[in-house]
């Protein structure tokens, strides 16, 4: 079965260039969610979209922003990165009505800023 | 707000011991829980879920039971084996409205020795 696909898997920045995430749903799969994991530490939710609309907001920095477009891949974009940006970025979908609104997680990308 | 304590590991474990991951819950309304498993360097797997008080979910061999009475999702398994070594995270899903986002506690690594 067709998973969440992210891309890149590993990205290396410096400190204060900017970076795009990219997260491809499921097929059919209509709400996009962004988590951000920290060294050792557990996912914090970032945004969500549903059909192209932003849904939720939680702690994402103003330097951070997101959409959904009409193919409902999704991409963040993170600019002015600082050291404390380097994380495991996970994006996730699912289906709002189905399955409980089960979130399913792509491998997540790996951003190191140096 | 919403929150989830997990209990704190590391826990070490030998094969065929049995497992208890404590995890408790402040949420408003009926959340829906969710045990997710993260094995070293990959994404989020969802292990089991359960949508309402007294539902148990499994998988694996792995089960959690919603109490609503005691705000809890106990993750137990009667065997553990050498490849369940992970870090498991329990984490809800608000039921309120659109907030569809996931809650995470801080994640317990397990680890089993042959």
């Amino acid at each position: 079965a067709a998973g969440v696909i992210q891309s890149p898997r590993h990205l290396i920045k410096e400190k204060r260039e900017t970076a795009t995430l990219k997260c491809y749903p499921i097929p059919r799969h209509d709400t996009v969610y962004w988590y951000q994991q920290g060294p050792g530490q557990d996912p914090q939710f970032l945004i969500s979209f549903y059909e192209k609309m932003q849904s939720d907001k939680g702690s994402i920095p103003d330097r951070f922003s997101a959409q959904q477009f009409s193919d409902y891949h999704s991409e963040l974009n993170m600019s002015s990165l600082e050291l404390g940006d380097s994380a495991l970025y996970f994006c996730a979908s699912s289906l709002v009505g189905v399955h409980s609104y089960e979130q399913y997680f792509g491998p997540g990308t790996r951003l190191t800023v140096t | 707000g919403d929150s989830v304590t997990q209990m704190e590991g590391p826990v070490t474990l030998s094969e065929e011991a049995f497992l208890t991951i404590n995890c408790t819950y402040t949420a408003t309304g009926y959340p829906s829980l969710f045990w997710y498993v993260q094995y070293p360097g990959e994404g989020l797997q969802l292990l089991l879920k359960a949508t309402k008080a007294d539902d148990k979910g499994s998988n694996k061999g792995f089960e959690a039971t919603y109490r609503k009475e005691t705000t809890s999702f106990h993750l137990e398994k009667g065997s553990v084996q050498v490849s369940d070594s992970a870090v498991y995270f329990c984490a809800l899903r608000g039921s309120g409205g659109s907030n569809y986002k996931l809650t995470f506690g801080k994640g317990t690594l397990l680890t089993v020795n042959p």
